[in-house]
């Protein structure tokens, strides 16, 4: 199957300072990309849609300039937390889908990474 | 909006027994529905439904769409301790690859 990796794995850090989060597609190219947040005990929330050389959709009550999102490459996502705050703690979790077919229909099918647990003290 | 409502939220059973995980769905355009397992990290996935009637199986996991009622069901008979996890559903729609994921079944499975 797909392999998408994410790094860092977790991460603690000092509230105001911004957070890099990447996200890879290790075997196969990933025309999109996808940001969850997970809250404890709570299910995977979409915060935004990252197209491969375009600008993410974020949905509604996602702040796009407190949570950059940048899909350079087929391979490459990045999460950046921008002043990041105690309530920004969270489980961070990108997933990566492609295009299949001849007609080039977006697979429904998302490969996961394996999330990073970002603390903000 | 699309929505998507999985039922029992949490469920406790002794190995051996078998459950059954419900999930029930509104959405626009529906295209597919997903199951994914989540124990302490990410989500693996386990099926994906675009067919009514045709089960899909897995070992002991099945699963079962029904796009007329608008509901799946995952079963999973002979549990063991290793199925204990949370077991998330989701439906992709009218957004191109975007899925909705519902609440979550928390299933515990004792010794």
């Amino acid at each position: 199957g797909a392999v998408v990796s994410q790094h860092p794995s977790w991460v603690i850090c000092k509230s105001g300072t911004s957070v890099k989060i990447e996200c890879r597609s290790l075997d196969f190219q990933a025309t999109t990309m996808f940001w969850y947040r997970q809250f404890p005990k709570q299910s995977l929330m979409l915060m935004a849609t990252s197209n491969e050389g375009s600008k993410a959709t974020y949905e509604q009550g996602v702040e796009k300039d407190k949570f950059l999102i940048n899909h350079a490459s087929l391979t490459l996502s990045t999460l950046t937390v921008t002043s990041a705050h105690p309530e920004d703690s969270s489980f961070y979790i990108c997933s990566a889908s492609s295009f299949a077919g001849l007609a080039g229909v977006l697979q429904n099918e998302q490969f996961f990474g394996p999330g990073t647990r970002l603390t903000v003290l | 909006e699309d929505k998507v409502v999985q039922s029992p939220l949490s469920l406790v059973v002794h190995e051996g027994d078998t459950v059954t995980l419900n999930c029930s769905y509104e959405v626009t355009n529906f295209r597919s529905l997903l199951w994914y397992k989540q124990e302490k990290k990410a989500p693996t996935f386990l099926f994906m439904l675009t067919s009514s009637g045709i089960e899909k199986k897995s070992g002991r996991l099945s699963s079962i769409l029904d796009k007329k009622e608008l509901f799946s069901i995952l079963n999973i008979t002979a549990t063991q301790t290793g199925d204990s996890a949370v077991y998330l559903c989701a439906v992709g729609g009218t957004s191109y690859g975007k899925l909705t994921f519902g609440q979550g079944t928390i299933l515990t499975v004792h010794p």
